[in-house]
């Protein structure tokens, strides 16, 4: 198995451009699940799912949007990008039955 | 809302025991983590405490108090690897991946 992948691991982005954040995982969990990691602080939530065709808010969602179209993706887009959401940004999934959550390996996003 | 605190920085010696604290206070609540992060990591999961009480595994333990809102993850015969950022997150129900996280502990273990 290879988890959960994310792509891509580095990005730089301009002020006011758009772009998705890929993240994949095969291990058939219902729960997936987008975070940003900005320097010295913990994770915030900023969307979730608990299936396919169903996603949720989290503490932090404006400016991104995501869908769940697969059990296995979970696309993060990004509609016009701004310096405030220059961060690290991980997504997790987790089974249904458990409460372990698998993180991938972080994208880190400069938005100049 | 949901507030976790935890202490910004600890240090600790190479083969002694260090404790790290957890407080939260949550709108609802169904269980605790903690996490390891290595620096330019991501998290990975260490413990998950929904009743009170001591939870073991190997050098690691996690305590909590639900009354009194509080965690902590302790670590026995600590090794310089253990050096890293401690996470405590907090589940307000059964879904893990909705889970609110403290700023982390950053620990580091001096020889």
């Amino acid at each position: 198995n290879a988890g959960v992948t994310q792509t891509p691991k580095f990005q730089v982005l301009k002020t006011g451009q758009s772009m998705t954040l890929q993240c994949a995982q095969d291990m058939n969990h219902e729960y997936m699940s987008w975070y940003r990691q900005d320097p010295g602080m913990g994770l915030r939530l900023i969307h979730y799912s608990v299936g396919a065709g169903i996603t949720d808010q989290g503490e932090v969602p404006n400016g991104y949007n995501v869908s769940r179209s697969t059990t296995e993706d979970f696309p993060l887009r990004l509609l016009s990008a701004a310096p405030s959401q220059t961060s690290v940004y991980f997504c997790a999934s987790s089974p249904r039955t458990g409460y372990e959550q698998y993180f991938g390996p972080g994208t880190r996003l400069t938005v100049t | 809302g949901q507030n976790i605190d935890q202490p910004t920085e600890m240090t600790a010696t190479e083969g002694a025991i260090v404790q790290i604290n957890c407080t939260y206070q949550t709108s609802g609540f169904n269980g605790l983590f903690w996490y390891q992060q290595h620096a330019g990591e991501a998290p990975t999961f260490l413990s998950y405490n929904v009743l009170d009480g001591l939870e073991e595994k190997g050098r690691f333990s996690s305590f909590l108090s639900r009354s009194k809102g509080y965690s902590y993850l302790l670590l026995k015969e600590l090794q310089m690897k253990d050096s890293a950022s401690y996470l405590c997150a907090v589940s307000r129900n059964t879904n893990a991946g909705k889970s609110t996280f403290g700023d982390g502990t950053t620990l580091t273990v001096k020889p």
